[in-house]
């Protein structure tokens, strides 16, 4: 099954400045997706941003980014401006193209927002 | 409210009771998904349904779990003889087959369940 790891269980970002989550994953697989969800005190999980593998362009949701280095299987999450509603839990997920979807995810980042 | 529900949204059991929990996915999405969450762990996969068919199922569901999705809408997760273990909170979420979004999985609030 693939891992995924992320190796930072807690974070915290000052109001408006910028935070950087790391996630990194094996797979054996040339064609995947990968995702951030964020998961705020309420439990419902949030889809951030996703990447497709095949797409050498990183993507970018409004204030959210991603640095996708897929030699490195490596995907971080840039929040920039951070705001007190970025407050939450967020896991890092893969999706593989063929095992019905399911997804393998990290065990999360705790992101506090300091106002 | 056109997301995913589940319910209850907590429960509370004694070991060795059964229970069941119920997920409507969103409508008329073909693929429904089970996850299993524990305290400070990102979900596991328990199994997923395409239509009513249960297509594939992780090695966390022991016997004692049993899932159904008998008309292809909504799905049941019962447990038969709770153990303490079984407390977790337990996803449900949805996806349709095909189409831009495929690669998305679109969650419920979850149903907690706590074991005694």
């Amino acid at each position: 099954a693939q891992t995924v790891t992320q190796s930072q269980p807690e974070m915290s970002v000052q109001e408006a400045e910028t935070v950087t989550l790391s996630c990194t994953y094996d797979t054996s697989e040339s064609d995947y997706y990968l995702f951030w969800y964020k998961q705020p005190p309420s439990r419902q999980m949030i889809l951030v941003i996703r990447q497709e593998a095949y797409k050498q362009q990183n993507a970018t949701e409004n204030r959210f980014s991603v640095n996708f280095q897929k030699a490195a299987k490596s995907f971080s999450l840039k929040i920039s401006d951070s705001q007190l509603g970025d407050a939450a839990m967020y896991f890092c997920a893969y999706r593989g193209p063929n095992t019905g979807n399911q997804f393998y995810f990290g065990t999360g980042t705790s992101l506090t927002v300091i106002p | 409210d056109t997301g995913v529900s589940q319910d209850p949204r907590h429960k509370i059991t004694k070991r060795g009771q059964n229970v069941t929990f119920r997920c409507d996915p969103i409508s008329e999405h073909n693929r429904l998904y089970w996850y299993r969450q524990t305290l400070g762990q990102g979900p596991e996969f328990l199994t997923y349904f395409q239509n009513e068919a249960q297509l594939e199922k992780s090695r966390l569901l022991s016997d004692r779990f049993s899932a159904e999705r008998p008309k292809g809408s909504f799905s049941t997760l019962e447990i038969q003889r709770t153990e303490q273990g079984d407390s977790a909170m337990y996803l449900c979420a949805s996806t349709p087959l095909g189409g831009q979004a495929y690669n998305e999985q679109f969650f419920g609030p979850g149903t907690r369940l706590t074991v005694l």
